[in-house]
């Protein structure tokens, strides 16, 4: 059972535009959820992420939103760069991190020129 | 900030034989390092989580015996994919954590690069 989920595999977006990234958790327990980019054979590279008792943590470009009723957050990237292209992963993690990350299958983001 | 080193970034082995992925945290020491597999266009699972001096502990499905896993150090945790066969061929990423502080956004988790593995 998926406690992560990013149920698009892929968006593409015009370069200037706004890119909206969607993912959803079923474990109430997620206390902070982060968001990583991610390109073929390297490490995941850290984004932005926010705390369960926020709903909103900004950084430049990248906007993460959370809606804790809703078991839903979203990472909003604009304007969208074609440097932006690449996978991105929703994360979850809770406590203390005595256990690891859970991680969405990501979601291939295509900036068009 | 905080550095994962990863070796190697990729290996090819025969079947049957085993191969070990080192994963170093060069500037801080890390409390806990995680072992990740991600199979193309999926999820990065997490295989097992190890503490310094202590037993990992392995997610269902991972067998254990099969894939060891070393901390000996705060530093240093190593990978062993053993008998490794075809079906190991993956890409493995550590991760480890340093002690966070309550501005730590990114919740002290970094990263190596990966490893690329190909079981022929």
């Amino acid at each position: 059972d998926q406690q992560v989920k990013q149920n698009s595999p892929s968006l593409s977006v015009q370069e200037g535009r706004i890119s909206i990234l969607n993912c959803d958790y079923t474990n109430s327990m997620f206390d902070y959820f982060l968001w990583y980019k991610k390109y073929p054979a390297e490490g995941p590279t850290f984004l932005i992420s926010i705390s369960s008792i926020k709903d909103k943590n900004e950084d430049g470009r990248f906007t993460v939103f959370l809606n804790k009723s809703a078991k839903h957050l979203s990472l909003h990237i604009v304007p969208s760069q074609p440097g932006d292209s690449a996978v991105y992963f929703c994360a979850a993690g809770w406590g203390g991190g005595a256990d690891g990350l859970t991680f969405g299958k990501g979601t291939h983001l295509i900036i068009q020129p | 900030g905080a550095v994962v080193s990863q070796h190697p970034s990729r290996v090819i082995c025969k079947s049957g034989t085993s191969v070990k992925i080192e994963c170093r945290s060069l500037d801080f020491q890390a409390t806990t390092m995680f072992w990740y597999r991600q199979f193309p266009k999926q999820s990065l699972m997490l295989m097992a989580t190890s503490n310094e001096g202590s037993k990992a502990t392995y997610e269902q499905g991972v067998e254990k015996d099969k894939f060891l896993i070393n901390h000996a150090s705060l530093t240093l945790s190593t990978l062993t994919v053993t008998s490794a066969h075809p079906e190991d061929s993956s890409f493995y990423i550590c991760s480890a954590r340093d002690r966070v502080t309550p501005t730590d956004l990114y919740y002290g988790y970094t990263f190596g690069s990966g490893t690329r593995l190909t079981v022929v």
